[in-house]
């Protein structure tokens, strides 16, 4: 299976400034059909995931656009422009290129 | 509005059964590669194993840790998804979520195995 790491596991945030999680894969990402199948979720407190980013950069209808992502072949990163008081949870990076699909370890985000 | 609603979960003990549900609404069901997913308590997600459109095969895959021991099938005629787990382990417990194209998540439902 390929292995998803994320840094830092933990990232204390302050309202107001921006803040950024790296996710990396154990191989390339790149899909034959030439897509990259890395997906960004947010899980809030009590919550079921929700889907912010899909192919790396592509936001998902309703997500604010102060969530980016960017990257390519094994390494990825979710920006948050200006963190919001809702943008409190856990992150996670996921991989859909390679069966079976994996998930990062997540990345608590918190005040 | 697509929904997604799981159903089934409670407490059974270690080699146990276990038959979830997942009711979906809101897209058409028949066309969709659906899709489990858990999160075992205060963990990350886990996948557990997808099951294609009949149109694709309606082939199943599932994950190393529940291959052999879990079924995922369909029921397009009732727009709902299953999870049959056979011999539980407590590394078994956990919030089971059905999913559709990885942008759709219902609530869960927490299966608990245990003596």
């Amino acid at each position: 299976d390929v292995v998803m790491t994320q840094s830092p596991l933990s990232l204390p945030v302050t309202l107001g400034q921006p803040a950024s999680i790296s996710c990396r894969s154990g191989q390339s990402l790149v899909y034959s059909d030439g897509n990259t199948y890395l997906n960004w979720f947010q899980q809030r407190p009590g919550q079921s995931p929700r889907r912010l980013i899909y192919k790396v950069s592509n936001r998902d209808p309703g997500v604010p656009d102060r969530f980016s992502g960017s990257g390519s072949g094994t390494d990825f990163t979710l920006k948050i422009s200006r963190v919001e008081a809702e943008d409190v949870g856990i992150y996670y990076c996921m991989q859909g290129t390679h069966w079976p699909p994996t998930f990062g370890p997540g990345t608590k985000v918190d005040f | 509005e697509v929904q997604l609603v799981e159903s089934g979960g409670g407490l059974v003990k270690p080699g146990g059964s276990l038959r979830l549900s997942c009711a979906a609404s809101g897209f058409s069901f028949s066309d969709a590669w659906m899709n489990w997913v858990r999160q075992a308590p205060g963990k990350g997600l886990e996948w557990v194993g997808r099951i294609k459109s009949k149109t694709d095969g309606g082939t199943t895959d599932y994950a190393t840790p529940v291959k052999g021991r879990f079924t995922i099938s369909r029921e397009d005629s009732k727009n709902t998804l299953y999870l049959q787990m056979t011999s539980l382990k407590s590394d078994d417990t956990a919030m089971y979520y059905c999913s559709f194209r990885q942008a759709y998540w219902g609530q869960g439902t927490l299966v608990t195995v245990s003596s």
